[in-house]
């Protein structure tokens, strides 16, 4: 079972850099979410989709950008890295809000 | 705004006995979830226990178990038994009912399990 699966599984970014980090799941959930972590901490919401062509804002949603064209995919874009969105970065699905999250591996991200 | 707030950074358990890890929560709302999720150091987040808050009843996963005092905002998780496999991040989650939005953790419990 592959659930959900994220890609890389690390990164080194210079300032400035953009890339995006790949997020799919094979389960048919309708919600997708990302997440960052830093160290010591819990996570926070970045963005959220409720289903294919659909986004909002989460908690921390500054200097990203997402888009959810097909169910399965749900990339998470930096544009412009920063030191500050060095993290561990998680993708997470769900069948609907009420039910669980299913989380991937995560990605560890840093901007030197 | 909700909160969520994890007192004990790190805990420590011999195999075989039990812990328990607190968890405390601050909310206007009435209807919820709750969650312990576990990180082990392979970075996955699995979860554990779910409790929604309309329950009474305390939710129990076998050697996971969980006591709900809503009143208190209050939700601890019990280990059982426990074995070297527990040891990882243990992080309280709180999300209110239909809301896809908004899935607040604590900032976690380091458990160790000694010999």
């Amino acid at each position: 079972n592959a659930g959900v699966t994220q890609t890389p599984k690390f990164r080194i970014l210079k300032i400035g850099q953009s890339m995006t980090l790949q997020c799919a799941q094979d389960m048919n959930h309708n919600y997708m979410y990302w997440y960052r972590q830093d160290p010591g901490m819990g996570l926070k919401l970045i963005y959220y989709s409720v289903g294919a062509g659909i986004t909002d804002k989460g908690e921390v949603p500054n200097g990203y950008n997402v888009s959810r064209s097909t169910t399965e995919d749900f990339p998470l874009r930096l544009e412009l890295a920063a030191p500050s969105q060095t993290s561990v970065y998680f993708c997470a699905s769900s069948t609907d809000s009420n039910q669980p999250q299913h989380f991937g591996d995560g990605t560890r991200l840093s901007i030197l | 705004a909700q909160t969520v707030t994890q007192s004990q950074p790190e805990m420590s358990v011999q195999e075989a006995e039990t812990v328990t890890l607190s968890c405390t929560y601050d909310t206007s709302e009435s209807d919820y979830y709750l969650f312990w999720y576990k990180q082990p150091p392979s970075r996955q987040m699995i979860l554990v226990i779910r409790q929604e808050a309309y329950k009474q009843q305390n939710a129990t996963e076998n050697r996971f178990s969980v006591n709900f005092q809503k009143a208190a905002k209050s939700f601890s998780l019990k280990i059982s038994d426990s074995q070297l496999g527990d040891a990882a991040m243990y992080f309280c989650a709180y999300r209110v009912t239909g809301t896809a939005s908004k899935l607040t953790f604590g900032t976690g419990t380091r458990l160790q399990v000694t010999l």
